[in-house]
């Protein structure tokens, strides 16, 4: 079975502009979550979609925006962007949202100049 | 808020020396609680879990115990190896509908031979 899968896996983009990430989860698994991860803030969870529906929020900034289409495909994407967005954004799946253990892809890593 | 505090790295020790990582969390309710593991350019994966009170987790020799009265859920490997180097993750989900992850800020563990 194959794994969560991230594209793309690296992306430099300048101030301002705004970036589309994706997210295939694993076959037959329905929920998804993403996260922010950074040297200085350790791991922070960004939102977490189940059947096409946000279940959960994290506490960032409107600019920061997801979805999930009907074949549990997920895309977040970051607008206007800033030089702390520079991270790796990593993206979990699981059975569905009661599931305890996750699943998680390889990241993509976001560089902002 | 729910949150979890991790002790700081990086920790070093010799092959097959003790190893214990500290963990303590803050929670209303009865949280579930993990250990992820972060090998060298691999992704995060779920090494171990507990999710009630005084239950035992345990995976490839390593083993936490769920403490209510301490709030901690600390890691513990009898004879660490070469191949255990990796960063360590402390995580809690909420109890109820709020089952985000919160995470610790990971502890990086070198072991020499």
């Amino acid at each position: 079975k194959a794994g969560v899968t991230q594209t793309p896996r690296y992306l430099i983009k300048t101030r301002g502009q705004q970036v589309t990430l994706s997210c295939s989860p694993i076959s037959g698994h329905r929920s998804v979550s993403w996260y922010q991860q950074t040297p200085g803030q350790g791991l922070q969870f960004l939102f977490e979609y189940f059947s096409e529906t946000q279940r959960n929020k994290g506490n960032f900034p409107g600019r920061f925006s997801g979805r999930q289409f009907s074949n549990s495909r997920s895309e977040m994407n970051v607008s206007t962007l800033e030089l702390g967005d520079s991270a790796l954004y990593l993206c979990a799946s699981s059975l569905d949202w009661r599931s305890e253990g996750q699943f998680f892809g390889p990241g993509t890593r976001l560089t902002v100049l | 808020g729910n949150s979890v505090t991790q002790m700081e790295g990086p920790v070093t020790l010799s092959e097959e020396a003790f190893l214990t990582i500290n963990c303590t969390y803050t929670a209303t309710g009865y949280p579930s609680l993990f250990w992820y593991v972060q090998y060298p350019g691999e992704g995060l994966q779920l090494l171990l879990k507990a999710t009630k009170a005084d239950d035992k987790g345990s995976n490839k020799g390593f083993e936490a115990t769920y403490r209510k009265e301490t709030t901690s859920f600390h890691l513990e490997k009898g004879s660490v190896q070469v191949s255990d180097s990796a960063v360590y993750f402390c995580a809690l989900r909420g109890a109820g509908n709020n089952r985000k992850l919160i995470w610790g800020l990971g502890t990086s563990l070198a072991v020499n031979p």
